[in-house]
């Protein structure tokens, strides 16, 4: 299976201010067929079923504001949400779909500073 | 409203059965393979099985074959998850999740709130 890593396990970061998380998969996600990397990015708050932020590393799912991007390629991932607000404070998420069987990061707690 | 309601979650003991259904709404449910992933306590995603819009294609994880099975009944728009010989382990909320484009494509944008199951005695 395709072992997805998450880092780090939690940061804290001011309203405001950037937070990075970082995916790593085990083996390259690209696929040649679409050109495209299988990689998606989750947002979960608290008591809430996770809710779909980026798909294919870099698009953004409908809805969500454009503070929230991905990027990267391969094995390495990115999820940044620039200008950090309150309404985003919850656990993110990454997983491949590159094979059927589907894995997912640890997960990335973010928090106010 | 396009929803995916969850329900049959309970406490059951280690070695017993549970059947966990889930109720689609609001979308061409005939068209989409569908997902079980569960969440242990505190813990994170795992993905546990999923079925093709064609309800003879399965999959599922290692963790759980030969244990669980799924099934889909199209005309009445319900996935189902039958468990058995259920472990401590197996304790966990269970999200009914759809993918984002019908048969292909595993990444999800239709999430249920989920049903716990806990094994206990």
């Amino acid at each position: 299976d395709i072992v997805m890593t998450q880092s780090p396990d939690s940061l804290a970061v001011s309203l405001g201010e950037r937070a990075t998380i970082n995916c790593k998969s085990s083996q390259s996600v690209f696929s040649s067929v679409n050109n495209k990397n299988s990689l998606a990015w989750y947002q979960q708050k608290p008591g809430q079923p996770p809710k779909l932020l980026i798909y294919w590393a870099s698009t953004r799912e409908s809805g969500v504001p454009d503070r929230f991007s991905g990027s990267g390629s391969g094995t390495d991932f990115t999820l940044t949400i620039s200008n950090l607000q309150t309404e985003d404070v919850a656990v993110y998420y990454c997983q491949q779909h590159y094979t059927t069987r589907l894995t997912f990061g640890g997960g990335t707690k973010v928090e106010i500073k | 409203e396009v929803q995916l309601v969850e329900s049959g979650g309970g406490l059951v003991q280690p070695g017993g059965s549970l059947r966990l259904s889930c109720s689609a709404s609001g979308f061409t449910f005939t068209t989409y393979t569908m997902h079980w992933i569960r969440q242990a306590p505190g813990k994170g995603l795992e993905y546990v099985s999923a079925i093709h819009s064609n309800g003879i294609n399965t999959y599922y994880a290692d963790s759980v074959k030969g244990r669980f099975t799924i099934s889909r009944d199209n005309s009445k728009n319900t996935l189902y998850l039958q468990m058995s010989s259920l472990r401590t382990e197996d304790s966990a909320v269970y999200y009914c999740v759809k993918v984002a484009v019908l048969d292909s494509y595993w990444y999800f944008d239709l999430w249920g709130r989920g049903t716990l199951v806990t094994v206990s005695s």
